[in-house]
């Protein structure tokens, strides 16, 4: 079983249309979860940030963390041809280790 | 936002030769740098955790004799692909770390390696 779980999509919505991402984890160790979008063969770019439990919202896009259920979503609101990328999802220990375990990306395709 | 520049973005090589790739961070210090590697439609896999001055952690799995790696200071870090072979054809992502907390963590644009 892998550490995160993420469906690979592809996603196809229209645009205008509420987008939901998730992930499952299994370790309950983490502590730090994130959320980033990627264009093809481009590095990933920090979205959303979040320590815990709890909702985070930021514009068009709102986090949520669910540790007691190992599960984390990512609501994009109003979404945008130019939101069509692979989100990923991403979590950290609360520990001195920094590097991050990755979801396996959910592509997200947005039909104008 | 804090800029990582990771040259070059894209190599071809025949199997056999070694290529170098860099990895910058512009406007600030990092304090450590990360390797990843991503295959297609998969997620990003760390190779490697590299703190300047000191010599770089492995992940299991990873062989440091293949993928060498130089943090010299703290605004940049390579990665050396040794005696690369169509394997190890992908795409290299770095990201750099400004200060100790998980979110001040950059990405260059990445590497795509296609050995031949």
């Amino acid at each position: 079983q892998k550490e995160v779980e993420q469906d690979p999509g592809p996603l196809s919505v229209p645009e205008g249309a509420i987008v939901s991402l998730n992930c499952t984890y299994s370790n309950s160790a983490f502590q730090y979860f994130m959320w980033y979008r990627q264009y093809s063969r481009k590095g990933p770019e920090l979205l959303m940030y979040t320590y815990s439990s709890g909702n985070k919202e930021d514009g068009r896009f709102t986090a949520q963390v669910d540790k007691s259920s190992k599960y984390i979503s990512l609501f994009i609101r109003d979404s945008q041809p130019s939101d069509s990328a692979t989100y990923l999802c991403a979590m950290s220990l609360d520990t001195g280790r920094r590097a991050l375990t990755f979801g396996s990306g959910t592509r997200l395709q947005v039909q104008p | 936002g804090a800029v990582v520049s990771q040259h070059p973005s894209w190599v071809i090589c025949k199997s056999g030769t070694s290529v170098k790739i860099e990895c910058r961070s512009l406007d600030f210090q990092a304090t450590t740098m990360f390797w990843y590697r991503q295959f297609p439609k998969q997620s990003l896999m760390l190779m490697a955790t590299s703190n300047e001055g000191s010599k770089a952690t492995y992940e299991q799995g990873v062989e440091k004799d293949k993928f060498l790696i130089n943090h010299a200071s703290l605004t940049l870090s390579t990665l050396t692909v040794t005696s690369a072979h169509p394997e190890d054809s992908s795409f290299y992502i770095c990201s750099a770390q400004r200060g100790h907390r998980g979110e001040k963590l950059f990405f260059g644009s990445g590497t795509q390696l296609s050995v031949l």
